[in-house]
């Protein structure tokens, strides 16, 4: 079945403790994005990859870093996470970087103490 | 800037009626494309319909349909007789970049949509 995939799907961690979000697709889609859903603010762009070793900034990427060492993975990292991190998290995928239309992940729920 | 704007935090749409929902947008760049998701109380996010900026037609998916208006800006959706199952949270968002080869995703702040038995 064609999916992303996100894990954990929910996670309550402390202030300053590294975290890593994971989100893998396997439609062997080249572009990948990450954003952060917060209530009366909708969702806003964190990072997107359109391909293996090319990532760019979207709106909001301070305290946040991505890799893309590989087509389907593509990682979210929180190095130092603080309370303002608290949101829900989606992961998205398209084809290629000429194709708009995405494919989520389920979500992930972060709550930063 | 570029933004998407939905002026309706909040709406009631009786079953079996037809509910618009507004969404206008601010883009520079020519080429872009335009989206509506649904966002049910389980939390996934679900894609609707989408319209590019070139496309002529105004797009339809079964109930769904992009009512286009390039000059004024707005890409608003029509969902025609309403069912209970439609109750749920309704992004805009646009694609663009193309030009600057950025390739965003912008969203708007979302309209609940509450239909009524």
């Amino acid at each position: 079945e064609a999916q992303v995939t996100q894990n954990p799907r929910y996670l309550i961690t402390v202030t300053g403790k590294k975290l890593t979000v994971t989100c893998s697709q396997n439609m062997n889609h080249e572009y990948m994005s990450w954003y952060r859903q917060d209530p009366g603010l909708g969702l806003r762009q964190i990072y997107y990859s359109m391909n293996v070793e090319v990532t760019d900034k979207g709106d909001v990427p301070e305290g946040y870093k991505v890799s893309r060492k590989e087509k389907r993975n593509f990682p979210l990292i929180l190095e130092s996470p603080s309370p303002n991190q608290t949101s829900l998290y989606f992961c998205a995928s398209s084809p290629d970087r000429f194709t708009d239309t995405q494919y989520f992940g389920p979500g992930t729920r972060l709550t930063v103490l | 800037a570029q933004k998407i704007t939905q002026t309706q935090p909040g709406m009631f749409v009786q079953e079996k009626e037809a509910v618009t929902l507004d969404c206008t947008y601010d883009t520079s760049d020519q080429s872009y494309g335009l989206f509506w998701y649904k966002q049910p109380s389980s939390g996934e996010m679900i894609f609707l319909i989408y319209q590019g900026s070139y496309d002529e037609q105004n797009a339809t998916e079964g109930r769904y349909s992009l009512n286009f208006q390039k000059a004024r800006k707005s890409a608003n959706l029509v969902i025609s007789a309403s069912q209970l199952g439609d109750s749920a949270m309704y992004f805009c968002a646009m694609r663009e970049g193309r030009n600057s080869g950025t390739y965003k995703y912008i969203f708007g702040t979302g309209t609940r949509l509450k239909v009524l038995a």
